[in-house]
């Protein structure tokens, strides 16, 4: 089935510092890629979604200049946390749409931990 | 797209079945109904999905009810790998979009 990697899975940084988020389709084209931001005990909150080649589209509260998103090809999206502080401390999730099994399929997560 | 309704939390047994239920009043007739879990620390995965008839696979059955208002995921035999958050989720089959999650059952299974 159709699979999605994300990396790194845990990550550590100092408040300032920023932190490159990686998602990659790996046996599927994905025009479109999705992250979501995960507290504990809480559900999943749609950030952003991301277009190939074009800009992301943001949820309402979600700021642009924080989260860079970035979608330069079908199988990679990445997302850039800016000027991180400890309140970015989060679980990071990607998914990407499988166009051909009309499947949503999501990476492992990503473990923020802004120190 | 159209909202659904889920108790917060459920308790099973191990190998016993697991009966998770989800209203969705307000589903329309292109609502697909999709289930998915959340293992701890883990993304979502994907678990089943119908529109209309009841489906089964091999990980779960889905019972759909005659007025589509209601579903129910049904795990035959619980283990402990089983616990995990359980969407319930509709999707429109023709908006190409995101999917919103909201606050899931938590499904606690005691050995």
């Amino acid at each position: 089935g159709a699979v999605v990697s994300q990396h790194p899975s845990r990550v550590i940084c100092k408040s300032g510092t920023s932190v490159k988020i990686e998602c990659r389709s790996l046996d599927f084209q994905a025009t479109t890629m999705f992250w979501y931001r995960q507290f504990p005990k809480q559900s999943l909150m749609l950030m952003a979604t991301s277009n190939e080649g074009s800009k992301a589209t943001y949820e309402q509260g979600v700021e642009k200049d924080k989260f860079l998103i970035n979608h330069a090809s079908l199988t990679l999206s990445t997302l850039t946390v800016t000027s991180a502080h400890p309140e970015d401390s989060s679980f990071y999730i990607c998914s990407a749409r499988d166009v051909e099994n009309y499947g949503y399929t999501f990476g492992s997560g990503t473990r923020l931990t802004v120190v | 797209d159209a909202k659904t309704t889920q108790p917060n939390s459920m308790e099973s047994n191990e190998e016993e079945p697991v009966h998770l239920p989800c209203n969705h009043s307000t589903i329309s007739g292109t609502d697909y109904i999709h289930w998915y879990r959340q293992l701890p620390s883990q993304g979502p995965e994907y678990v089943i999905h119908g529109l209309t008839s009841n489906v089964n696979n091999r990980m779960a059955s889905l019972a759909i009810a005659e007025d589509r208002k209601s579903s129910t995921l049904i795990l035959h035999r619980a283990t402990l790998r089983d616990a995990a958050v359980y969407y319930c989720i509709l999707r429109d089959f023709y908006n190409n979009n995101d999917m919103r999650f909201g606050a899931g059952t938590r499904l606690t299974v005691k050995p």
